[in-house]
This record gives structure tokens, sequence and C-alpha cells, in this order.
């Protein structure tokens, strides 16, 4: 079974510059979920996806950070215009529907801001 | 945010023994609870995880203990090998919402 797919694997932009993340989750899971992981801690989610519609969304930084999930399948998360504090790495995972399910977890993409 | 916190942030364990990695969570309304590891590079891998109603769980090696009295939550790992040397987070489910501790990194000594 293929895993969680992210690109791109690492990412530089200066700050005040746009980027996108894309994530493709296992075939048939409903729910996926962006997270953000800043070096030393844990990740911390920043929307929840379930097929298309948005279930959680309040760790999200809206005025600056945007993420879609249109057909319920792939998903991008986007940040205009990145600040320096955003440099992290960007984990996607997904399940099958319901939270306790497992979560399987991408690789991430390493986003580094100058 | 939620306060989901690991009391070591590093432990150093010989090969063959046995690890306990613990956590202590600030919500007492949790109702789910989950071990990752995550090695350098990668994502968050799923180990075990308990619901609130349940006081231990066992798995392959592993065993999770939940105290909801105290708010606590730890990890024993049996026969601790160099493949487990990893960072290990607890996470706990509120609502919608996980909440990730800050990890403990467990280095096993051959």
């Amino acid at each position: 079974e293929a895993g969680v797919a992210q690109s791109p694997r690492y990412k530089i932009i200066e700050k005040r510059q746009s980027v996108a993340f894309w994530c493709n989750p296992i075939s048939g899971h409903a729910t996926l979920y962006w997270y953000q992981q800043i070096l030393g801690q844990g990740p911390k989610l920043l929307i929840q996806f379930q097929n298309n519609g948005v279930v959680d969304d309040s760790q999200l930084p809206k005025d600056r950070f945007s993420a879609e999930r249109l057909k319920g399948v792939d998903s991008t998360l986007k940040i205009q215009p990145a600040k320096l504090e955003d440099s992290a790495v960007y984990l996607c995972a997904s399940s099958l529907v319901h939270i306790f399910n497992e979560q399987f977890f991408g690789p991430g993409t390493r986003l580094t801001v100058l | 945010g939620e306060s989901v916190g690991l009391h070591l942030p590093t432990l150093s364990v010989q090969e063959g023994d046995n690890s306990i990695i613990n956590c202590a969570y600030s919500n007492s309304a949790s109702d789910y609870f989950i071990w990752y590891k995550q090695e350098s590079g990668k994502g968050p891998q799923f180990i075990i995880d308990i619901r609130s109603n349940m006081d231990k769980r066992q798995g392959q090696r592993v065993t999770v203990l939940l105290n909801k009295t105290v708010k606590h939550l730890s990890l024993q790992i049996a026969a601790t090998q160099p493949g487990d040397s990893a960072v290990y987070f607890c996470a706990e489910n509120t609502g919608n919402q996980f909440y990730f501790g800050t990890g403990t990194s467990l280095t096993v000594i051959p």
C-alpha cells in the first residue's frame, strides 16, 4: 500500500514570498490533516478535512495560510506571504474516516524562510 | 491551547533494557491518546493508542498506561533495541483537535 505522498520535500524561500505544498493521501482515506512541526517541538494541527469539507481549522493562521481539498483527495497548503517564523516541517497525514482511526503521516516538507 | 508535556526530554537506555517514557496532559476531557515514534527526517509513526475508558493497552513489546486521576500517560518499551532510537510523542484528542507533546528523545546504547 502506498503511503502519504508530499512534495516538495524541501523548500527555501525569502520572507514575503509565497509557497505551496502538496499532499496525496492514502487511497480511500477520507480524513486529511495538515500539521506544522517547528524544530524541537511536537506537530501542531493546522487544519483537518473530511472529504472536501473542513472539520477544524481553529489553529490555522488564516491571514496568511490557506488550504483546500477540492475533490476530496489531494490537498494543497499555501502560505502567502511567508514569515521567518513559518520555518518548519509541514506534515500531511490521512486516516480512514473516524478520528479514532490511525493517522498515517507523510515524510513532510521542510520549509526554510530566509 | 492544550498543554501536553513530557517529563524527560532525553532518555538513554542500554540495549535489552526496558524503557519508560512519561507524558502529562492537562485536559481531563481528552478521551483518546496516541503514542508516536518519529525518526529523523520522517513523519511520526503510530505506535499504540488508548481510549479514556481503559487503563492499559498492550501491543508488541509496547504497553501504554493511562492514569486519569493524575492525567498521566506512559509508554513502556520492553527489551529496547537500537531501532527504537527516535523521538517519541504523546498526543491527546479533545473534540476534533489533536495536541502533541514536545517529545522525548530515546537513545539506545548498544
